[in-house]
């Protein structure tokens, strides 16, 4: 059983850009949910998707958003990148929500220059 | 607001020896989940184990265990025998249960080093 995907691994920006990472769930799983990852911050958590509906938002600016397709996939979006959005961002999935595990994956590293 | 607390920046445990793990939350929420999450170097975070805050009995999955003190809002981690493979960053996280949600909140982990 594949797991989790994400794509690109590792990509370079600079600021003012705008970056789309893309995560594909394990086959099945209806839920995404997407963390930021820094030294500084920890792991943070960005928002989830359930059924193509977010169904939870972290205390990010709204320069930070997502989207989850009919098959389950999910795409996040940074506009205007700041330095500071340099981060590992981790995308993981599950089934549902409750005690069940959270699979994630190796994430996108994100530069920003 | 949930808090998540892991006070061990770093820990270091001989192989074969046996390391505990601290972690303290707060919340005033009475159905909660708590899990520990290993993250090692450069590969994908997985899941060790879970404990649901209804359960008092402790969870355990073969070396991993943990000691779950509702009432002081304690969930440390022990990891028996210890291996070279442990060696890793461990988060503690906390989940809300009601409601549906898969939220996280994680602690600031804890970098464990295997000594041979």
């Amino acid at each position: 059983k594949a797991g989790v995907t994400q794509t690109p691994r590792y990509l370079i920006k600079t600021r003012g850009q705008q970056v789309t990472l893309s995560c594909s769930p394990i086959s099945g799983h209806r839920s995404v949910s997407w963390y930021q990852q820094t030294p500084g911050q920890g792991l943070q958590f960005l928002f989830e998707y359930f059924s193509e509906t977010q169904r939870n938002k972290g205390n990010f600016p709204g320069r930070f958003s997502g989207r989850q397709f009919s098959n389950s996939r999910s795409e996040m979006n940074v506009s205007t990148l700041e330095l500071g959005d340099s981060a590992l961002y981790l995308c993981a999935s599950s089934l549902d929500s409750g005690p069940g595990e959270l699979f994630f994956g190796e994430g996108s590293r994100l530069t920003v220059l | 607001a949930q808090t998540v607390t892991q006070s061990q920046p770093e820990m270091s445990v001989q192989e074969a020896e046996t390391v505990t793990l601290s972690c303290t939350y707060d919340t005033s929420e009475s159905d909660y989940y708590l899990f520990w999450y290993k993250q090692p170097p450069s590969r994908q975070m997985i899941l060790v184990i879970r404990q649901e805050a209804y359960k008092q009995q402790n969870a355990t999955e073969n070396r991993f265990s943990v000691n779950f003190q509702k009432a002081a809002k304690s969930f440390s981690l022990k990891i028996s025998d210890s291996q070279l493979g442990d060696a890793a960053m461990y988060f503690c996280a906390y989940r809300s249960a009601p409601g549906a949600t898969n939220k996280l909140i994680f602690g600031t982990g804890t970098l464990l080093a295997v000594q041979p």
